[in-house]
């Protein structure tokens, strides 16, 4: 079975940074996601991580360690839009394509 | 290029009676897969159709169906509607390869009463 675990909530300071952390245990992996989410919205796209390390898109940046089965979302320089659910989501082994297990989402806070 | 487009928004049904969402993935995705979030589960996998052919399934009972036609437009059904099926359908396309990103449309609210 597949298992992925995510904080439910995080508050954090426009301006500042956040790490937003997802542990999963699967019988087969075949990456990771960090989708985001704003209220009453769909789901975008922000990273993929299929192999261990840090991968760098502007404000954010994802990293895996596979044999950890641990990710993070850095989040820097905080905005308020940043305001959202972010999901992590595993892809399996096995499944190619569409099929992805989400954990629960992890709805963001950022005060002035 | 135009998103993902899933019709209607919102639906409003009775229990046992059924119902079928449309889904009109982006141009070139092959891959259609559709999403139930509610806020008890997340989101869940429903299933997911490939050159019109059903290439991955969830483990939702078999009132739940789906389909793809030629033009990767796809359609969900669901028969003898029960309250607990309440909740926002998402269809999410893409190219269908490992790595490809879901693409999600704004979802349609189906509230059963």
């Amino acid at each position: 079975g597949q298992n992925i675990d995510q904080p439910t909530e995080m508050t954090a300071t426009e301006g500042a940074i956040v790490q937003i952390n997802c542990t999963y245990q699967t019988s087969g992996f075949n990456g990771l996601f960090w989708y985001q989410q704003h209220a009453g919205e769909a789901p975008t796209f922000l990273s993929y991580n299929v192999l261990d390390g840090l991968e760098e898109k502007g404000r954010f940046s994802s990293f895996l360690s596979r044999s950890k089965g641990y990710s993070y979302l850095l989040l820097k320089e905080l905005q308020m839009k940043d305001s959202a659910s972010y999901l992590c989501a595993v892809a399996h082994l096995y499944n190619q394509g569409g099929k992805l297990i989400f954990g629960q989402g992890t709805e963001l806070s950022v005060k002035p | 290029k135009a998103g993902v487009t899933q019709t209607p928004r919102y639906l409003i049904k009775t229990r046992g009676q059924q119902v079928t969402l449309s889904c009109s993935p982006i141009s070139g995705h092959r891959s259609v897969s559709w999403y139930q979030q509610t806020p008890g589960q997340g989101l869940q996998f429903l299933f997911e159709y490939f050159s019109e052919t059903q290439r991955n399934k969830g483990n939702f009972p078999g009132r739940f169906s789906g389909r793809q036609f030629s033009n990767s437009r796809s359609e969900m059904n669901v028969s003898t509607l029960e309250l607990g099926d309440s909740a926002l359908y998402l269809c999410a396309s893409s190219l269908g390869g490992n790595g490809s990103p879901l693409h999600f449309g704004n979802g349609t609210r189906l509230t059963v009463t």
